[in-house]
């Protein structure tokens, strides 16, 4: 059975920062892309990041370039989100989930960790 | 990126069928066949309902598909059902610096 698994969320200062981890199960993990998405309290679905099944190459949400960094460990079936210089408009349920193929829909999604950035 | 543009909402009664559009450009919807829609109930991740367009996942019913014309997405669900109340969002690949875009959102209400 697939499972992705986020933790690592919760309250931080703005300015701060906080890694998020995604464990990933039942599938070959290094096969498939991945991405974030997170979903601020109350509205819609917005992407944030997406990482290639062996790591090289990345892409973000102009809203969070610069200051995130997604990355995976293969090894260890986890997909990572390094967030740095939060602000309160960063608050949200971050998901992690697995891309079908490239381009396509995400098939799998974790139940997601909600992040806050308050002071 | 903006978002794509989908109503704020849509209704129908039990047995009917509805209809959600998701509107962008030739950049996202109209330039790729990449669009797959999503069901989300309160509290919960999202799920799956079509993808590349017109494809369903194993497991989701033949209730739900989708089509696109120009610019323009579409989910039909048919023979609406309680259990299909819910958010929808729908999604594409773009050609833009942000890859990947979602929908504002529809949420679905049966009367």
């Amino acid at each position: 059975e697939v499972q992705l698994v986020e933790s690592g969320g919760g309250l931080v200062q703005p300015g701060g920062s906080l890694r998020l981890s995604c464990a990933a199960s039942g599938f070959t993990f290094s096969s498939y892309w991945m991405h974030w998405v997170r979903q601020a309290p109350g509205k819609g679905l917005v992407w944030v990041s997406r990482i290639n099944s062996d790591g090289s190459s990345t892409s973000y949400a102009d809203s969070v370039k610069g200051r995130f960094t997604i990355s995976r460990d293969n090894a260890k079936n986890t997909l990572y989100l390094q967030m740095n210089s939060l602000r309160a408009e960063d608050t949200a349920v971050y998901y992690c989930a697995r891309e079908m193929a490239m381009g396509s829909g995400k098939d799998y999604w974790g139940q997601g960790t909600l992040v806050t950035v308050s002071s | 990126q903006s978002a794509l543009t989908q109503p704020a909402s849509v209704s129908g009664s039990p047995g009917q069928s509805i209809t959600i559009s998701c509107t962008g450009t030739s950049s996202d919807v109209g330039g790729y066949n990449y669009v797959s829609w999503y069901q989300q109930h309160p509290g919960k991740a999202p799920k799956l309902m079509i993808y590349d367009v017109s494809n369903r996942p194993s497991g989701v019913s033949n209730r739900f598909s989708g089509s696109k014309s120009g610019n323009t997405a579409s989910l039909t669900i048919s023979g609406l059902q309680a259990e299909d109340e819910a958010d929808y969002y729908c999604s594409s690949y773009t050609s833009s610096s942000t890859p990947y875009v979602f929908g504002t959102g529809t949420k679905v209400t049966v009367l």
